[in-house]
């Protein structure tokens, strides 16, 4: 019973570096999310997907980009060029089944991102 | 823009004791659900407890439990018999719209002392 699965848990990068997050769910949930989480403040969203093949932004978009593929279950996060203003633990989130967006969201454990 | 508002950064209770910690939000939905979210020193966060705006009748979960005041844009929660495993930093989140937003605020770290 995974839920949802971030990988990684730990990376750090050097300024100008990319890389991607990646975030898959278990439980055929239509609706996925990512966020970020910095100290002394609750999560904001980056970007989320309401369905296959689709993705909108959030509160915070601005240097990141997302995909989810026509494997529903799969939401990446990429960072084209990380910038220290980016170090965060960022947090992937879905939630669906009966009653669709309104039904609580199930976490991953989070990656912690450092960016020197 | 919705925005949610948890005025104590920090709070401390003792063991067996009982504790509230309050949110307020700002919105002009009538439709919205709120949520409390638990996150532990391990990072996972864990759903408490939901609140549908639509019912007037307060939610509980086991020793947890909401004052929702819709008018006064107000939903604290309640932990009776406070555990030690109920450390952690506790978030106030409201869903928006049909895309499933959440709006967090800003957190309240609870001590339960011994």
């Amino acid at each position: 019973n995974a839920g949802v699965t971030q990988t990684p848990k730990f990376r750090v990068l050097k300024t100008g570096q990319s890389m991607t997050l990646l975030c898959a769910q278990d439980m055929n949930h239509e609706y996925m999310y990512w966020y970020r989480q910095d100290p002394g403040m609750g999560l904001r969203l980056i970007h989320y997907s309401v369905g296959e093949g689709t993705t909108a932004k959030g509160e915070v978009p601005d240097g990141y980009n997302v995909s989810r593929l026509k494997k529903k279950q799969n939401f990446l996060l990429g960072l084209e060029s990380a910038a220290p203003s980016q170090t965060s633990v960022y947090f992937c989130a879905s939630s669906g089944g009966t009653g669709g967006w309104n039904q609580p969201q199930h976490f991953g454990d989070g990656t912690r991102l450092s960016i020197l | 823009a919705q925005t949610v508002t948890q005025s104590q950064p920090e709070m401390s209770v003792q063991e067996a004791e009982t504790v509230t910690l309050s949110c307020t939000y700002d919105t002009s939905e009538n439709n919205y659900y709120l949520f409390w979210y638990k996150q532990p020193p391990s990072r996972q966060m864990i759903l408490v407890i939901r609140q549908e705006a639509y019912k007037q009748q307060n939610a509980t979960e086991n020793r947890f439990s909401v004052n929702f005041q819709k008018a006064a844009k107000s939903f604290s929660l309640k932990i009776s018999d406070s555990q030690l495993g109920d450390t952690a930093m506790y978030f106030c989140a409201f869903l928006t719209g049909n895309t499933g937003k959440l709006i967090f605020g800003q957190g309240t770290t609870l001590q339960v002392k011994p």
